[in-house]
């Protein structure tokens, strides 16, 4: 089975571009999440989606960052405009049922560096 | 709020030796409690979770866990380490259909 497919897997911009960062879930999986990871912050949680509807965005850092999810199967992470303090690795997760145990399927992640 | 402290951001044993990391969790519930691992430029994969059956728990690669309620704590552990276990290793904690809380982690480096 397919596990949960992040693109791009590696993204160099310039400060003040737009980035999109792309997550297939696992099918099925009905709660996706977006996490960051950073080496003085380590995993913070952005945003999660329970059957494509947003439940909790407090971990949105600024109104720059944006996430969708328009249907099962896609989701995106959209910073306009990126800054240096962006950089990161960007992991996109996934779990069957909003009333599981909590266990996540993580993507390889996506690793931006905004210059 | 629940939350996990991971006691040790790096921790270093010989090849062969005993693996112990440390995880302890506030959560004003009974918790669900998970150990993940990272190896280098990868995602998180499961090792092993907690979700208030037996305490002693069994993971993948020879890890186990056990649960304390009295203590508040979900040690990971691993009788003799081998040097692909070296990785970064993160203790997390949720309620049920909660988000998950992840700690800050803990390096295991593994000698020769």
């Amino acid at each position: 089975d397919a596990g949960v497919i992040q693109s791009p897997r590696h993204e160099v911009t310039e400060m003040g571009q737009e980035v999109t960062l792309r997550c297939k879930p696992i099918s099925g999986h009905n709660s996706l999440f977006w996490y960051r990871q950073t080496m003085m912050r380590g995993l913070e949680l952005l945003i999660y989606f329970n059957n494509n509807v947003p439940i909790d965005d407090s971990g949105m850092p600024e109104d720059r960052f944006s996430a969708k999810m328009p249907n099962a199967s896609f989701s995106t992470l959209k910073i306009q405009p990126s800054e240096p303090r962006d950089s990161a690795v960007y992991f996109c997760a996934s779990r069957p049922g909003s009333g599981n145990t909590g266990e996540l399927f993580f993507g390889e992640g996506s690793r931006l560096t905004v210059l | 709020a629940q939350s996990v402290t991971q006691l040790g951001s790096h921790v270093s044993v010989s090849e062969g030796a005993l693996v112990l990391l440390r995880c302890n969790y506030s959560s004003s519930v009974p918790p669900y409690l998970f150990w993940y691992v990272q190896y280098p430029n990868q995602g998180l994969q499961l090792l092993l979770k907690y979700t208030s059956a037996a305490t002693l728990v069994k993971g993948i690669n020879g890890f186990e866990a056990e649960f304390k309620k009295s203590e508040t704590s979900f040690h990971l552990t691993k009788p003799s380490a081998h040097m692909r276990d070296a990785a970064e290793y993160f203790c997390a904690v949720t309620r049920k259909g909660n988000k998950l809380v992840f700690g800050a982690g803990t390096i295991l480096r593994v000698k020769s």
